[in-house]
């Protein structure tokens, strides 16, 4: 099993532009979360998916980000327009039940300028 | 709100030096505590996970342990590849069936030869 895949692994991006995060979560499991992760706040979650619907996404920091899950094996996350604060590492992360462990990519390290 | 907080921030540890990190936890109603290892670079990989106060989970030098209001982490006899953050995330069931953990900001360990 390769994991949780996700790309690209950086990308720098200037403030006003749009980014896309993308996931491949592993084939099987029913749930998909994207986390944020900044040394202030730690991990954050902020939205999940349940068969590739929104379950909660009380998480998501402004209307300037959102989520999409158009089938099991993909999920993106887009920010538009991004800004300087939204610099962070993002992870995705799946699991097979509401009560197993989380398996978590290695995540893509924005950075905003 | 859901409250994890872990002590120390940092911990430096000789080789074969034991010790303990600490994760407190405020939750309405646990459902379950865990414990990931994140190595730098790296999405967190999960360790264990605890449901219940005196449950103890272990693996290899690690053993971690649950009580009412805090969860322990004994790292016996450590060798320096078990330098990392470890994180502590709750989970709690009083939101029905909404699936969130909230993270604990990690413990970050060296452990020197």
């Amino acid at each position: 099993d390769a994991g949780v895949i996700q790309s690209p692994r950086h990308e720098v991006t200037e403030m006003g532009q749009e980014v896309t995060l993308r996931c491949k979560p592993i084939s099987g499991h029913d749930y998909l979360f994207w986390y944020r992760q900044t040394m202030m706040r730690g991990l954050e979650l902020l939205i999940y998916f349940n068969n590739n619907v929104p379950i909660d996404d009380s998480g998501m920091p402004e209307d300037r980000f959102s989520a999409k899950m158009p089938n099991a094996s993909f999920s993106t996350l887009k920010i538009q327009p991004s800004e300087p604060r939204d610099s962070a590492v993002y992870f995705c992360a799946s699991s097979l039940e509401q009560t197993t462990p989380l398996h978590f990519g290695n995540g893509t390290r924005l950075t905003v300028t | 709100e859901d409250q994890v907080t872990q002590s120390p921030e940092a911990l430096r540890l000789q080789e074969g030096e034991s010790s303990s990190l600490n994760c407190s936890y405020t939750v309405s109603g646990l459902r379950g505590l865990f414990w990931y290892r994140q190595d730098p670079g790296k999405g967190p990989e999960f360790l264990f996970t605890l449901y219940s106060a005196g449950e103890e989970k272990e693996k290899e030098r690690l053993k971690a342990t649950l009580t009412k209001k805090e969860s322990f982490l004994h790292i016996t006899a450590p060798k320096p590849e078990d330098s990392a953050t470890y994180l502590c995330a709750v989970q709690d069931h009083s939101g029905g069936s909404n699936y969130k953990l909230t993270f604990g900001k990690g413990t970050l360990l060296t452990v020197n030869p």
